[in-house]
């Protein structure tokens, strides 16, 4: 998703089910295309990433899918926990310009016990 | 390990005072550290990119005079945000790419300093 002036979009989910985050991205040349979740107060925290070659990478409950056909990122969290309640931001790493990361808009995701 | 620390947590200035925010890299050598500002329900937003002994790289729109940045060794890096104003209140982020790292999972970020200016 993306953030549009002080609203966070917010996936509300039921304790136990999957939750889909998806991202647009901007920069065909990045090489690395990255999850990160921030808990409120706290700087962010590395997920998963995922390189520009590949399309779909999967680590512990997480799954990250890339369709560089229309510049689409997503990220599938299996059976959602409450402590998964974070804001949720892709990132696009650019290694030719010096590995910086482009932050995408965020998205607010609310796990309901 | 990968630990990065930032210093102070939060601060509350006057307007028209400095404030110097550390980032440090625990357990770690880092020889680019990066600067993100954040605003309340918004993305991150890359200020500038610190290299160890060399001058830092601004993003075009931030002010490299108002706000120093100077990178004196491998696991330290300051941000200080110079005659600070209402509107420079944000959430200052730092990162740290470990020294030799290849690919993102390699850049470890700060818990980040909440600045308040008065």
């Amino acid at each position: 998703g993306e953030s549009v002036g002080l609203h966070l979009p917010t996936l509300s989910v039921q304790e136990g089910d999957n939750s889909i985050i998806n991202c647009a991205y901007s920069n065909s040349a990045s090489d690395y295309f990255i999850w990160y979740k921030q808990e409120s107060g706290k700087g962010p925290q590395f997920i998963i990433d995922i390189r520009s070659n590949m399309d779909k990478r999967q680590g512990q409950r997480v799954t990250v899918l890339l369709n560089k056909t229309v510049k689409h990122l997503s990220l599938q969290i299996a059976a959602t926990q409450p402590g998964d309640s974070a804001v949720y931001f892709c990132a696009e790493n650019q290694g030719a310009a010096g590995n910086k990361l482009t932050f995408g808009g965020g998205t607010r995701v609310l796990v309901k016990p | 390990g990968a630990v990065v620390s930032q210093h102070p947590s939060w601060v509350i200035c006057k307007s028209g005072t400095s404030v110097k925010i550390e980032c440090r890299s625990l357990d770690f050598q880092a020889t680019t550290m990066f600067w993100y500002r954040q605003f309340p329900k918004q993305s991150l937003m890359l200020m500038a990119t610190s290299n160890e002994g060399s001058k830092a790289t601004y993003e075009q729109g931030v002010e490299k005079d108002k706000f120093l940045i100077n990178h004196a060794s491998l696991t330290l890096s300051t941000l200080t945000v110079t005659s600070a104003h209402p509107e420079d209140s944000s959430f200052y982020i730092c990162s740290a790419r470990l020294r030799g790292g290849v690919g993102p999972d390699t850049q470890y970020f700060g818990p980040g300093t909440r600045l308040t200016v008065l």
